[in-house]
């Protein structure tokens, strides 16, 4: 299994572009989720989705939109970047475990590489 | 929102010292979590704390989930140089809330040989 994996690992963009970041993920997880990693400001979370055709807003949403069409992916769309966008975004999911897991569920996260993303 | 605060920001030590690193939050949550991310990757799950008083070891590493349940501490023992990265507590919102992690602001490690 790759786990979860994240589309492109890296992108200059000018400001005003637009561009999708591509998350997929092949453990059959229900949640998924995409934030963003800035110096000594943590992992904060920008959008979510519970569920094929469903999304929700975290902490941080202006300026994203996200969609999860199918199960396996959650894509993540800047309509107009802006400088203060540049950050390393990071994808994960979970729910349910693999078989065996010991642990909990809902709260074991599996993250992607990550992508980064610098808006000019 | 929720209050989280992780310290300290970052840590420089020698190979075999032990560290400790704390978080503090400023309400009562029922979830601790620590979570490691090595340089260029994604964060990954270290120790999941479900229980007041809890301690879980994985390895060299020690968690201790808080008596007030708004509090956790990490401790790792005899560091080497592959501990570096930086550890990130977390809390667990629960599943009525899209069973989001709140994460902190993370502790910066660093090991000289």
């Amino acid at each position: 299994n790759a786990g979860v994996t994240q589309t492109p690992k890296f992108r200059v963009l000018k400001t005003g572009q637009s561009m999708t970041l591509l998350c997929a993920q092949d453990m059959n997880h229900e949640y998924m989720y995409w934030y963003r990693q800035d110096p000594g400001m943590g992992l904060r979370l920008i959008h979510y989705s519970v569920g094929e055709g469903t999304t929700a807003k975290g902490e941080v949403p202006d300026g994203y939109n996200v969609s999860r069409l199918k199960k396996q992916n959650f894509l993540l769309g800047l309509e107009s970047a802006a400088p203060s966008q540049t950050s390393v975004y990071f994808c994960a999911s979970s729910y349910p475990n693999p078989p065996g897991y010991s642990g909990g569920d809902q709260e074991t996260q599996y993250f992607g590489p990550g992508t980064r993303l610098l808006v000019l | 929102g929720q209050q989280l605060n992780q310290s300290p920001q970052s840590m420089f030590i020698q190979e075999g010292e032990d560290v400790s690193m704390n978080c503090t939050s400023s309400s009562i949550f029922n979830t601790w979590l620590w979570y490691k991310q090595d340089p260029g990757e994604g964060p990954v799950l270290l120790i999941a704390l479900y229980k007041a008083g809890e301690l879980t070891s994985n390895g060299r590493l020690t968690a201790q989930f808080g008596i007030t349940r708004k509090d956790s501490f990490l401790n790792i023992s005899a560091s080497i140089p592959s501990d570096v990265g930086i550890y990130f507590c977390a809390l667990y919102a629960g599943e009525t809330s899209g069973s989001r992690l709140t994460f902190g602001e993370g502790t910066q490690l660093t090991v000289n040989p």
